[in-house]
């Protein structure tokens, strides 16, 4: 039973554009949401978070909304770069529990 | 430069080896993390120390035995291993006064077991 979704295996865009990320997740008790970045041959690396007391997060160009009735949130890259080509990892926390659930990820290929 | 490094970043084991992965953290942090990312699978996590104390095991077959020494260094231990436990394993760490959800990940070790 997977509490945090990507179903977007993969995502194509051209360099300048936004790149839209989405997740979804099933448990309502997650009140903490992260987004990491993975690179081939590299471990995650912590991009940008989301408490649930708020709606979006902004950190340069990146920008994490959160809509808690549709549990879903979603990353906004503008523009986009090349450099951002990368999997996507979206991941889920519940108060001072440890566990952090994570999707499977989406492959976003930014194109020059 | 993440300031977690992981060793071996590449291992291949036989079914009947015993073999150590290790983790060094370099940022301060108190709680440290393993988990296993399978090919298609979300990372699913398998241990977590905090303060050299173990606070989390998610039903791991006890061919994994993990080891936290100190804050700073992190091992499992490997013995008896399956093919299906060929996968990456990564290491993280985070502070344990804050948001714990805030975890630093290593390069991991790609694990090939035959």
């Amino acid at each position: 039973d997977q509490q945090v979704k990507q179903n977007s295996p993969s995502l194509s865009v051209q360099e300048g554009r936004i790149s839209i990320l989405n997740c979804d997740y099933t448990n309502s008790m997650f009140d903490y949401f992260l987004w990491y970045k993975k690179y081939p041959a590299e471990g995650p690396t912590f991009l940008i978070s989301i408490s649930s007391i708020k709606d979006k997060n902004e950190d340069g160009r990146f920008t994490v909304f959160l809509n808690k009735s549709a549990k879903h949130l979603s990353l906004h890259i503008v523009p986009s770069q090349p450099g951002d080509s990368a999997v996507y990892f979206c991941a889920a926390g519940r108060g001072s529990n440890y566990k952090l659930t994570f999707g499977k990820g989406t492959l976003l290929t930014v194109n020059p | 430069e993440t300031g977690v490094t992981q060793t071996p970043r590449h291992l291949v084991m036989g079914m009947t080896n015993k073999k150590s992965l290790k983790c060094e953290q370099h940022l301060g942090h108190n709680a440290m993390y393993w988990y296993k990312q399978s090919a298609k699978k979300p990372l699913e996590l398998m241990f977590v120390y905090s303060l050299e104390e173990r606070v989390e095991n998610n039903s791991v077959p006890s061919r994994f035995s993990p080891e936290c020494p100190n804050s700073s260094h992190l091992f499992l231990h490997l013995h008896t291993l399956q093919p299906e436990d060929s996968a990456l394993y990564l290491c993280a760490s985070s502070q344990d006064s804050g948001l714990p959800y805030e975890q630093y990940f290593g390069p991991g070790t790609r694990l090939t077991v035959t």
